[in-house]
């Protein structure tokens, strides 16, 4: 158990949808960042929340969104769901920005079905 | 362009055979992180190393051994002696000093399967 949580596990929703997913770093991280794995796109790192500012974009889509909250809890919003927003979403957590020695610990991912 | 590449899709072995992992990575800067995870069946990301881009001394853990090259921009991983509960997908990772957000980019991963 890596400490990191998010919530849910799974979600189905249709297309055009939104929805929110959400993550509870491990006490005292103060970075989250979000990660994608889809099977066309493989892992990739969508962005990074440090200390509730933005710190990092990797390839997120216009039409998802994300935020880190005052209790460092991040949420990652994704809205018009299409069929290829279908994938494992992963949180991860980091104790400081990222940095040679501050390794991200990864949640259990949430499973995202759209229909 | 594809930072870091698993040339291997999959990998069949039988118990107690020998498993190496290839992974190439790319970058210019000259401080950076290469890490392996394993992701079982059940979909978490196990966290297995780091290695910078300083220290290219192969490391052992148990039966996981790691070969570090720079010279040939490899980061390479061995299982010795494989178990069933090897079987798992593997990705290889970077995370580069430069970016200034070491934000890990991902292999497409090795799915390894050891059959009994």
């Amino acid at each position: 158990d890596s400490g990191v949580t998010q919530t849910p596990k799974h979600l189905i929703t249709a297309t055009g949808q939104r929805v929110t997913l959400r993550c509870s770093p491990r006490s005292g991280d103060l970075s989250v960042y979000w990660y994608q794995q889809s099977l066309d796109q493989g892992l990739q790192f969508l962005i990074q929340y440090y200390n509730g500012e933005e710190r990092a974009k990797g390839n997120i889509l216009e039409r998802f969104s994300a935020q880190q909250f005052p209790d460092l809890h991040s949420e990652l919003n994704l809205s018009s769901l299409e069929l290829g927003d279908s994938a494992l979403y992963f949180c991860a957590s980091s104790r400081l920005a990222g940095g040679p020695v501050d390794e991200q610990f990864f949640g259990p991912g949430t499973r995202l079905t759209v229909l | 362009a594809q930072k870091v590449t698993q040339a291997q899709t999959e990998i069949s072995v039988v118990e107690k055979e020998d498993v190496t992992l290839d992974c190439v990575y790319e970058t210019r800067d000259t401080t950076y992180y290469l890490f392996w995870y394993k992701q079982p069946p059940s979909g978490e990301l196990v966290f297995l190393i780091r290695r910078n881009s300083f220290d290219e001394q192969n490391e052992i853990s148990g039966r996981y051994s790691w070969n570090f090259q720079k010279s040939t921009s490899s980061f390479n991983f061995t299982i010795t002696a494989s178990q069933v509960v090897d079987s798992a997908v593997y990705f290889c990772a970077l995370s580069e000093a430069g970016s200034n957000d070491y934000k890990l980019s991902f292999g497409a991963g090795t799915t390894v399967t050891v059959r009994a």
